[in-house]
């Protein structure tokens, strides 16, 4: 059992719409990552958060934004949905200060129709 | 130019096998997932190593740093291990992912 939940498990968007992913972390992980995980292949690093900034990003347009939040949880916003966004989304959680005992979500299946 | 590399991609055992998945990565880490993808489904992490070794049930992992290189075992396969198991590094602040090993254990 994961400590770290994502919203919705599954989502269907039409291209051009905007959506927003929800991951709810452990109290005390003031650093999430998301990561974006196409069909058949391995995650890619979209973006970390810490302490409500960003810390660091991967090769993602700027329609990929995120907001994290006092509460632990956090938001991964995707503007202008593409075909090819339709992916597993994950996020994963860590608490302050520790940077290897990260806890991964569940993830939330994104399709672009 | 991938910093993570597993092999085999595919791997069908019978059950009962010992299954061995190995991983290597060209990057300085400051630790190592193994985790388990069921289909459709979301990530699981089995194993966090930074040296040696660790064992849970009948998964065992092990790591060797110098040679950066990780290997993830399973004694006594069965159906339900069935999964894609995939290794992840750490890296300054952000995971660096293999393709993923497809396992399959027929009955």
């Amino acid at each position: 059992e994961t400590g770290v939940t994502q919203s919705p498990t599954h989502l269907i968007k039409t291209r051009g719409q905007q959506v927003t992913l929800r991951c709810s972390s452990q109290s005390g992980h003031n650093t999430v990552s998301w990561y974006q995980q196409a069909l058949g292949q391995g995650p890619q690093f979209i973006f970390q958060y810490y302490r409500e900034e960003e810390n660091g990003r991967g090769n993602f347009p700027p329609r990929f934004s995120g907001l994290q939040f006092p509460n632990y949880s956090s938001e991964l916003n995707v503007n202008a949905l593409e075909l090819d966004d339709s992916a597993l989304y994950l996020c994963a959680s860590t608490p302050t200060g520790h940077n290897y005992g990260y806890t991964f979500g569940s993830g939330t299946r994104l399709t672009v129709v | 130019k991938n910093e993570v590399e597993q092999s085999p991609q595919n791997l069908t055992a019978q059950e009962g096998e010992f299954i061995t998945i190995n991983c290597s990565y060209s990057v300085g880490i400051s630790a190592l997932h193994w985790l388990q993808q069921h289909p459709g489904g979301g990530i699981v992490s089995l194993f966090m190593l930074s040296s040696g070794k660790k064992k849970h049930g009948r998964l065992i992992a092990t790591i060797n740093i110098q040679e950066k290189h990780s290997s993830l075992h399973i004694t006594a396969s069965h159906p339900r291990d069935s999964a894609v198991y995939i290794c992840a590094v750490l890296a300054g602040n952000q995971f660096y992912f293999g393709t993923g090993t497809s396992l399959t254990v027929i009955p």
